[in-house]
């Protein structure tokens, strides 16, 4: 089984709405890191927000926000206010919590995400 | 600015040949780093973790004698492809994890390495 799943290939936007990009993942850790990564054209991985399972607020990093649902096991990510240059790839991430830092991240297969003028 | 540098972003070489490809991290010590590989179109698949002092673990399926990790120092793991072949073309990134703002395995991720086997 899959242990990051984004079910949504691509997805098309309006500039400036808000976009919700889905993320379920699947691990048995009661410690775990949910990342999401913007990777544009260039390739780099451009760090985004992290919720960690025993943060009890939903992350937030200005125009994005986590929204985390334990018990459904989603993290999705928001854009609010969309603009051209949020047009990328996205991926989320997990870090199970055998060894914290030691461990390597699990991604999903991303969302390509176009913003349109 | 940047916290994990590679070197080259980019490399074109003849089939058979071997490529080595240095991850650094420019102002922190890392004990461990990460190499993913991602082809086009896909997503990150985790190779191996580099260990500063012992040896480097794979990820099951990744052939460690074909992909050679060396973690020299504390700021610098290198990863080798040895003969390499046109199905070894693909993106090669490393991380590095480094605390932040208390970010537990938060990592920073090298703009990555182009490789083209002809």
């Amino acid at each position: 089984a899959q242990k990051i799943t984004q079910t949504q290939p691509g997805m098309f936007v309006q500039e400036k709405e808000a976009v919700t990009l889905d993320c379920t993942y699947d691990t048995s850790d009661q410690s775990y890191g949910l990342f999401w990564y913007k990777q544009p054209s260039s390739g780099e991985m451009i760090f985004l927000i992290y919720q960690g399972s025993y943060d009890e607020q939903n992350a937030t990093e200005g125009r994005y926000s986590l929204n985390f649902q334990k018990a459904r096991k989603s993290a999705n990510l928001v854009i609010s206010a969309s603009q051209l240059g949020d047009s990328a790839m996205y991926f989320c991430a997990m870090r199970e919590g055998r060894r914290g830092g030691a461990d390597g991240l699990t991604f999903g297969k991303g969302t390509h995400l176009i913003i349109q003028p | 600015g940047a916290v994990v540098s590679q070197h080259p972003s980019r490399v074109i070489c003849k089939s058979g040949t071997s490529v080595k490809i240095e991850c650094r991290s420019l102002d922190f010590q890392a004990t461990t780093m990460f190499w993913y590989r991602q082809f086009p179109k896909q997503s990150l698949m985790l190779m191996a973790t580099s260990n500063e002092g012992s040896k480097a673990t794979y990820e099951q399926g990744v052939e460690k004698d074909k992909f050679l990790i060396n973690h020299a120092s504390l700021t610098l793991s290198t990863l080798t492809v040895t003969s390499a072949h046109p199905e070894d073309s693909s993106f090669y990134i490393c991380s590095a994890p480094r605390g932040r703002e208390g970010i537990r395995g938060a990592q920073y991720f090298g703009p990555g390495t182009r490789l083209l086997v002809l």
